[in-house]
């Protein structure tokens, strides 16, 4: 069965650059999440997107957005690097409402120098 | 504060052998708690998934059951394999559907 695909898998970035992270849910779920976990920590919800519009805000930082596309893709866009900001960042997809499973990508390890 | 507490933080088993994790959360309105399985470096992989009139639900050798009056929570693992090796986290969703994540119980079987 077809799972949530991110890319890249794995992200090398400086201080002060900027990073475009790609989620693509699975066929027919229209409904992407976004979170970030740090070293140790729990994931943090970030947004999520139903339908290209935004339909949830969590912790993102005002440094990052994010955007769902026409195929139901999403970009997380992060700019202004900053070392705290190295982490697992896991995307996340469902079918239409709230008690439906969230199944997780693999997830994209960036790291900041 | 955390509204998901998990315990015990870390355990390790025999091959084999059973064990039970436990998690108490404080979310409320309440939805649903899911339990899920993370290997290390890896997505969460959903095990299940519970509303609040449900008890108790399997997946092979996973039982979780619900007591939403307590708001508590357990992960049954029966006859335990190497592969069962993992991060177990317990998510409360509330009626806005947002997750609360525990902080997780790191399962250690040993042959």
């Amino acid at each position: 069965a077809a799972g949530v695909i991110q890319s890249p898998r794995h992200l090398i970035k400086e201080k002060r650059e900027t990073a475009t992270l790609k989620c693509y849910p699975i066929p027919r779920h229209d409904t992407v999440y976004w979170y970030q976990q740090g070293p140790g920590q729990d994931p943090q919800f970030l947004i999520s997107f139903y339908e290209k519009m935004q339909s949830d805000k969590g912790s993102i930082p005002d440094r990052f957005s994010a955007q769902q596309f026409s195929d139901y893709h999403s970009e997380l866009n992060m700019s202004s690097l900053e070392l705290g900001d190295s982490a697992l960042y896991f995307c996340a997809s469902s079918r239409p409402g709230g008690v439906e499973t969230q199944y997780f990508g693999p997830g994209t390890r960036l790291l900041v120098l | 504060k955390n509204q998901v507490e998990q315990s015990p933080q870390s355990l390790i088993i025999l091959e084999g052998k059973n064990c039970t994790l436990q998690c108490n959360y404080t979310v409320s309105p309440f939805s649903n708690l899911r339990w899920y399985k993370q290997d290390t470096g890896r997505g969460p992989v959903s095990l299940t998934i519970m509303t609040f009139s449900e008890n108790t639900k399997s997946n092979g050798r996973y039982t979780a059951t619900l007591d939403a009056d307590t708001k508590q929570s357990s992960l049954h693992i029966t006859a335990s394999q190497l592969s069962d090796s993992a991060s177990y986290i317990c998510v409360v969703s509330g009626d806005d559907y947002k997750l609360s994540f525990g902080a997780g119980t790191t399962v250690t079987v040993r042959a």
